[in-house]
Formats: C-alpha cells, structure tokens, sequence
C-alpha cells in the first residue's frame, strides 16, 4: 500500500517570495512522484514527475522538486512566486506494472498575496 | 483539439434522478479513471477502466456505474441520485507502460443534486 501526507493544507505567501510546498509519501516499493496544479474551475494538470534518475526536478512555470528517497520527501519549491500561482496543489504517488491507480494527497492551496 | 473533454461542464438535477456524465479521450491511450473531487479539494478515485480490467474503489455505492463502449470513452452512470453525490466529477485518462503513467485530466462536470 502507498500513502501521500501533505503536510500543509494552505500556504500563504507573498508575491515574488519563495515558496515550498512540502509532500512526504510511504509505499514499500518503488514509486514514480508527481506534482499536479488544479487553477480554480479547471482540471488538473502536471506540473513535474519524478519517474527515476536525477533527483532534482524542473517542471512548467518555474516549479522545481526534489526526490529524497531517505526521507521519503518530494517537497515542490518556486524561488519567486506570482500571482498566476494561486492554485491548488496535489502531490501523487503511483508505482509501475499491474493497474496504475496513483494515490493523490489532500492537496495544499498555494495563495499568493500581493 | 482538446486532450480529454468532459460533457456536460455543469448539472443540477433532482434527487432520486438518473444521469450520465460523457468522457472522450483523443490521445489514444488505454486507461481511464473517474474521480470524485469534494467540496474540500480531496481526491476519490471511484473507477479505473483499461481493455482488460474494471478496477472499482469499493467505497463506490453501486449506484456509480461505469460505462465504455470503445477504448476513447468512459461514461459514468448514476441511478437515483442522493444530496452526497453533488461535487466535481473528473476524468482522466493515461498510457500504461513506457514508464509514463501521466494522467490527463477533463476540466471537470460540477454536478448540485437539489
């Protein structure tokens, strides 16, 4: 079985602030990580994918992550948020072979202010 | 050119009514999902479909029902709709293997039983 905690359901920040957006996972074997963007009243879309190899991430709009295996950590960082960012955020982990049904978290509500 | 299109986008509609949400895939892949999104954000995949297996959350009330008569479609049926059933249903839909397992997400069918 797998389980994704997010840990913070909203984060407020500031305009051009840094931002991270923490995702811890358990599953007892190997995984693929995910981050989704859900804009208000639309879907979800992917944001970055770890899947293997380098542990640091790039994905769309300046959003990076990072794989640590020994914290079973995959925490989503922007250096300079915008406006544009406000956005739901869902971290997902599935694993490979057999019926893919990729486990989502609770999502975190990104909020920027300016 | 859209990617996964939903149908329709918003329904209101009785309690104990019968209606059917459409899902059309044209990315040719071979596995769709139903997911129910509650009014907190949180995330429930109800049914998993691919050429060869149905794979049903069993938290669904079999008033859900899953239909897909070729491989681009997956419409969800519900009988004798309850209060609890209003939320944002979406679909999905990703490529198995490859080492892939993206999914891609409808914009959602915003369903209010009155």
């Amino acid at each position: 079985a797998q389980s994704v905690t997010q840990l913070d359901s909203q984060v407020p920040v500031f305009e051009e602030a840094p931002v991270e957006l923490r995702c811890n996972y358990s599953s007892s074997v190997s995984v693929y990580l995910f981050w989704y963007v859900q804009y208000p009243n639309q879907g979800l879309q992917l944001l970055l994918k770890y899947l293997s190899g380098s542990t640091l991430v790039k994905g769309i709009n300046g959003f990076e992550a990072e794989f640590n295996k020994s914290q079973t950590s995959f925490h989503l960082r922007k250096p300079s948020v915008h406006i544009s960012d406000t956005a739901e955020y869902f971290c997902a982990v599935g694993r490979s072979g057999g019926s893919y049904i990729p486990t989502f978290g609770r999502g975190t509500s990104l909020i920027v202010h300016p | 050119d859209t990617a996964v299109s939903q149908t329709p986008k918003y329904l209101v509609t009785q309690m104990g009514n019968d209606k059917s949400i459409k899902c059309e895939q044209n990315l040719g892949h071979d596995t769709m999902y139903w997911y129910k999104q509650d009014s907190k954000k949180f995330l429930k995949i109800m049914f998993s479909y691919n050429n060869k297996e149905l794979i049903i959350n069993e938290t669904v009330p079999n008033r859900f029902s899953p239909k897909s008569p070729d491989k681009a479609h997956l419409n969800l049926h519900i009988n004798s709709l309850e209060l609890g059933d209003s939320a944002v249903y979406f679909c999905a839909s990703t490529q198995m293997g490859h080492h892939q397992e993206t999914q891609y997400f409808g914009p959602g069918t915003r369903l209010l039983v009155l």
